[in-house]
C-alpha cells in the first residue's frame, strides 16, 4: 500500500522559514516524479512545485519562485519543501503527491499557518 | 482566478447523470493530459481519471472522462449521495511550465 506522510507544518511568522518533509513507502520512490500541492483554507487546489524522479529538473508556481525549494533523497524515500521568506498567502494545507503532472496518490497533508 | 475554468457547482438527483466541464487553452488542456480529482471535506484529493479518460482500477465505471480540443469533461452516472464532493480538473501548462487546476466544482446530489 502506497503511503505518503507529510510532516513539518506549523505556525511560522511572516518572513520566516519552514521545511516540510514527505516520507514515502509502498512504492519504488525513485521511479516517480513528485509534487507539492497546497490548499488555502476554504479554497481550491494549487500546484506548488514538482521534481523529476532523479531530481534533475524542478518547476515552481510563479508565486513561490525564489522562495521555495523542492528536493528529494531517493535513498531515504523522502521529498522535501524548503519554504523561505513565507507570506500570509502561503497559509495552506500542503500535500505531497506522487507524480509530476498527474497525482495518483496523496498524503494527508500538513498545515502551514503564516501569522505574527 | 484559476487557469482552468470549471462551474462552481452542479446538482442532480440520485440515479441521474451529471457532467462537469473544464475549459482551458492550447498550452494546457489542448496539448497535455487531463486528470480529475474528487475531494471530500477535510480529506486529501483522490485521483478519479488520468490521461483524459483512464480510470484507476479502484474507481467504478460510473466515472468517465473525455477531452476535446481545449476542454475536458467528467461524467458521473447513477449518482449517489456519497458522490457529493468537490471535483477538480488538472493538467500541465506548457507555456507556464507549471501544473494548473480548475477552481473546483461542488457536486450536490439532491
Amino acid at each position: 500500500e502506497v503511503q505518503l506522510v507529510e510532516s513539518g507544518g506549523g505556525l511560522v511568522q511572516p518572513g520566516g522559514s519552514l521545511r516540510l518533509s514527505c516520507a514515502a513507502s509502498g512504492l519504488t520512490f525513485s521511479d516517480y516524479g513528485m509534487s507539492w500541492v497546497r490548499q488555502a483554507p476554504g479554497k481550491g487546489l494549487e500546484w506548488v512545485a514538482n521534481i523529476k524522479k532523479d531530481g534533475s529538473e524542478k518547476y515552481y508556481v510563479d508565486s513561490v519562485k525564489g522562495r521555495f525549494s523542492i528536493s528529494r533523497d531517493n535513498a531515504k524515500n523522502s521529498l522535501y519543501l524548503q519554504m523561505n521568506n513565507v507570506r500570509a498567502e502561503d497559509t495552506a494545507v500542503y500535500y505531497c503527491a506522487r507524480g509530476a503532472k498527474s497525482f495518483g496518490y496523496w498524503g494527508q497533508g500538513t498545515l502551514v499557518t503564516v501569522s505574527s | 482566478q484559476s487557469v482552468l475554468t470549471q462551474p462552481p457547482s452542479v446538482s442532480a438527483a440520485p440515479g441521474q447523470k451529471v457532467t462537469i466541464s473544464c475549459s482551458g487553452r492550447s498550452s494546457n488542456i489542448g496539448n497535455n493530459y487531463v486528470s480529475w480529482y474528487q475531494q471530500f471535506p477535510g480529506t486529501a484529493p483522490k485521483l478519479l481519471i488520468y490521461e483524459n479518460d483512464k480510470r484507476p482500477s479502484v474507481i467504478p465505471d460510473r466515472f468517465s472522462g473525455s477531452k476535446s480540443g481545449t476542454s475536458a469533461t467528467l461524467g458521473i452516472t447513477g449518482l449517489q449521495t456519497g458522490d457529493e464532493a468537490d471535483y477538480y480538473c488538472g493538467t500541465w501548462d506548457s507555456s507556464l511550465s507549471a501544473g494548473v487546476f480548475g477552481g473546483g466544482t461542488k457536486l450536490t446530489v439532491l
